[in-house]
């Protein structure tokens, strides 16, 4: 059975940073390209970053670009996401999810807070 | 960018009735097009892909149809564990994007 467990998310102030993570088990970790999506408060779906499966192609949000990076450690099968000069607009649950087409399975996301 | 526009909004069926909810892309997405489930504090779950591909596990009763700029997702006899918020999301071009959400409740 696939497995993707977010870890990572919590509190931080406006300029901050975070890194997020995301376990993955139960498939061939490097041969599937992985994605973060997010859901603000009362708001809808948002995708914000995916990454190829070797991690040489990644692609990310206009909202996020020059400030997320995806990352990922095929030996360990983790997922990162590194998220600085955050902004109240990131508070959200960040979910990880397999694939960069549709994506299948997701997370239970983990939350990310920021406030002063 | 391309814009996904759901409709309607909220939509009120009876457990059992028929349930439509449309999807409309600012361009083309072809068939390059997923619909998502999401409950209350649990994971979106993918319900199709390819616009009318049901996912593993999926229930007949989900099926989805378009291509191009319109889809549909219809639920034909609605259960109660029915009851949630369904997204369409296109593939066909980066940034990936989803519409704003179906929400479908309880009439």
């Amino acid at each position: 059975e696939v497995q993707l467990l977010e870890s990572g998310g919590g509190l931080v102030q406006p300029g901050g940073s975070l890194r997020l993570s995301c376990a993955a088990s139960g498939f061939n970790f490097r041969s599937y390209a992985l994605s973060w999506v997010r859901r603000a408060p009362g708001k809808g779906l948002e995708w914000v970053s995916s990454i190829s499966g070797s991690g040489g192609d990644t692609y990310y949000a206009d909202s996020v670009k020059g400030r997320f990076t995806i990352s990922r450690d095929n030996s360990k099968e983790m997922l990162y996401m590194q998220m600085n000069s955050l902004t109240v607009e990131d508070t959200a649950i960040y979910s990880c999810a397999q694939g960069w087409g549709w994506f299948d399975p997701w997370g239970q996301g983990t939350l990310v807070t920021v406030s002063s | 960018e391309i814009v996904m526009t759901q409709s309607p909004a909220t939509l009120s069926v009876s457990p059992g009735e028929r349930a439509t909810l449309s999807c409309r892309a600012s361009q083309s997405v072809s068939g390059n097009l997923a619909w998502h489930q999401q409950k209350p504090g649990q994971a979106p779950r993918l319900l199709i892909y390819g616009a009318s591909t049901r996912a593993t596990g999926i229930p007949a009763r989900f099926s989805g149809s378009g291509s191009g700029t319109e889809f549909t997702l219809t639920i034909s006899s609605l259960q109660p564990e029915d009851f949630a918020v369904y997204y369409c999301q296109q593939y066909n071009n980066w940034p990936r994007t989803f519409g704003q959400g179906t929400k479908v409740e309880i009439k």
